[in-house]
């Protein structure tokens, strides 16, 4: 049973570019959850996705940054006109159908912003 | 809101000792707990979790211990071997509307001593 899988694991863009980062959860797993972590800091909590819906987006920046988790295919964190301040590892986490505590994480992508 | 934080941001032992990594918490209405290692480059994974209606928690080789009172709780590892040097984060999960959002601590680095 394969892990979480996130892909690039690195990404590097230049300011103004999007940026598209991808994860696919665990088999069974329904729930997918987005984290940010900055150097030598704990992980921030972005969104919350089930398939086809965001449950809570409250982490989530108000512009430039949205997710899907489409019916089909992997979910997706958009970063648009990336700056600088955007650079960090980006961590997907799933979790089995009615154990959303219970989160498993990808190795990250690590954008990092020129 | 929630905040999350740790005692001692490092930890060095001797291989074989017992180390303790300690972690306070704001929300009384927190009802779950994780602890996960961080290795360098790599994606948090989960050690061990705990519930709010339990205050001691032991798996292979570690002991999560939750006192609700003063809002702590902490890891003990048994004999910590060099594999075990990594950064250790308590995560806090809530019910109602949060449930799904894990807060995150800062994190300790542990560094194990051969």
């Amino acid at each position: 049973n394969a892990g979480v899988m996130q892909n690039p694991r690195h990404l590097v863009r230049r300011r103004g570019q999007e940026a598209r980062l991808r994860c696919s959860p665990m088999k069974g797993h329904s729930h997918v959850y987005w984290y940010r972590q900055l150097p030598e800091e704990g992980l921030k909590f972005m969104v919350y996705l089930q398939k086809e819906n965001i449950i809570d987006e409250s982490g989530m920046p108000k512009e430039r940054f949205s997710a899907e988790f489409p019916k089909e295919g992997p979910s997706i964190l958009r970063i648009q006109q990336v700056v600088r301040g955007d650079s960090a590892a980006y961590f997907c986490a799933s979790s089995p159908p009615g154990q959303k505590n219970i989160q498993y994480f990808g190795a990250g992508t690590r954008l990092s912003v020129l | 809101g929630e905040s999350v934080g740790l005692h001692l941001p490092t930890l060095s032992v001797q291989e074989g000792d017992n180390s303790i990594i300690n972690c306070a918490y704001s929300n009384s209405a927190s009802d779950y707990f994780i602890w996960y290692k961080q290795e360098s480059g790599k994606g948090p994974q989960f050690i061990i979790d705990i519930r709010s209606n339990m205050d001691k928690r032991q798996g292979q080789r570690v002991t999560v211990l939750l006192n609700k009172t003063v809002k702590h709780l902490s890891l003990q590892i048994a004999a910590t071997q060099p594999g075990d040097s990594a950064v250790y984060f308590c995560a806090v999960g809530a019910g109602g509307t949060s449930y799904g959002k894990l807060t995150f601590g800062q994190g300790t680095i542990l560094t194990v001593h051969p």
